[in-house]
């Protein structure tokens, strides 16, 4: 079975630093889809970001950024230059053609002033 | 992206009542889906909604427990039955991006509080 993990159920950044979320995944699937969502406070699930897996270049949105080892199954997010506004539940997640998409269980991250 | 409205966006309900749920996108999709994301957790999906087709539940969710509508390809309902404290979540619809279609794009949510 397809299961997603996210070891830090939290992490703090100092605003304007750079971080990085991890996330590693078990699957026997050779071409599937990963995401990172982002659920702030007002609790809308947003998509920071997706990455398809026959594709070995790594997915960029401005400042998010992916480490996709496809290998070792990891997935990290990179944050660059945080900003307050990047604080929130961050979800990793997992979808091959046609089956629902796996949820990790998040990484709360606070960015500090 | 799609833009996706639910309504009500948050609710206090009363034990052994029911909540209807009302998603509705901007564009046409052809499939939606129902999330429960419990206090503090990770989304389970609830179900899958074909607009003229039975909604396609997941393990451990059933229709009367959670009856979804999916009357044309812009608008579905889930409606919380017979509540119970144990139903305060927050219910989420999403749609299938129409470019993407691996990529689902969500609503703002509803927060049910049962008492």
């Amino acid at each position: 079975a397809q299961t997603v993990t996210q070891s830090q159920p939290e992490m703090s950044v100092q605003e304007a630093e750079t971080v990085t979320l991890s996330c590693t995944y078990d699957t026997s699937e050779s071409d599937y889809y990963l995401f990172w969502y982002k659920q702030p406070p007002s609790r809308q699930m947003i998509l920071v970001i997706r990455q398809e897996a026959y594709k070995q270049q790594n997915a960029t949105e401005n400042r998010f950024s992916v480490n996709f080892q496809k290998a070792a199954k990891s997935f990290s997010l990179k944050i660059s230059d945080s900003q307050l506004g990047d604080a929130a539940m961050y979800f990793c997640a997992y979808r091959i053609r046609d089956d629902k998409i796996i949820f990790g269980k998040g990484t709360r991250l606070h960015i500090l002033p | 992206s799609a833009v996706i409205s639910q309504k009500p966006s948050r609710d206090i309900c009363q034990r052994g009542t029911s909540l209807t749920i009302q998603c509705q996108v901007d564009s046409q999709v052809t499939m939606m889906f129902w999330y429960r994301q419990q206090p503090g957790q990770s989304l389970t999906l609830i179900a899958t909604a074909n607009q003229g087709s039975e909604a396609t539940y997941e393990s451990g969710f059933v229709i009367d427990k959670f009856p979804i509508s999916r009357p044309n390809l812009t608008f579905s309902t889930l409606t919380v039955s017979n509540m119970s404290p144990e139903d305060s979540s927050i219910y989420l619809c999403s749609v299938e991006a129409r470019l993407y279609q691996e990529t689902q794009y969500f609503g703002p949510g509803t927060r049910l509080l049962v008492l």
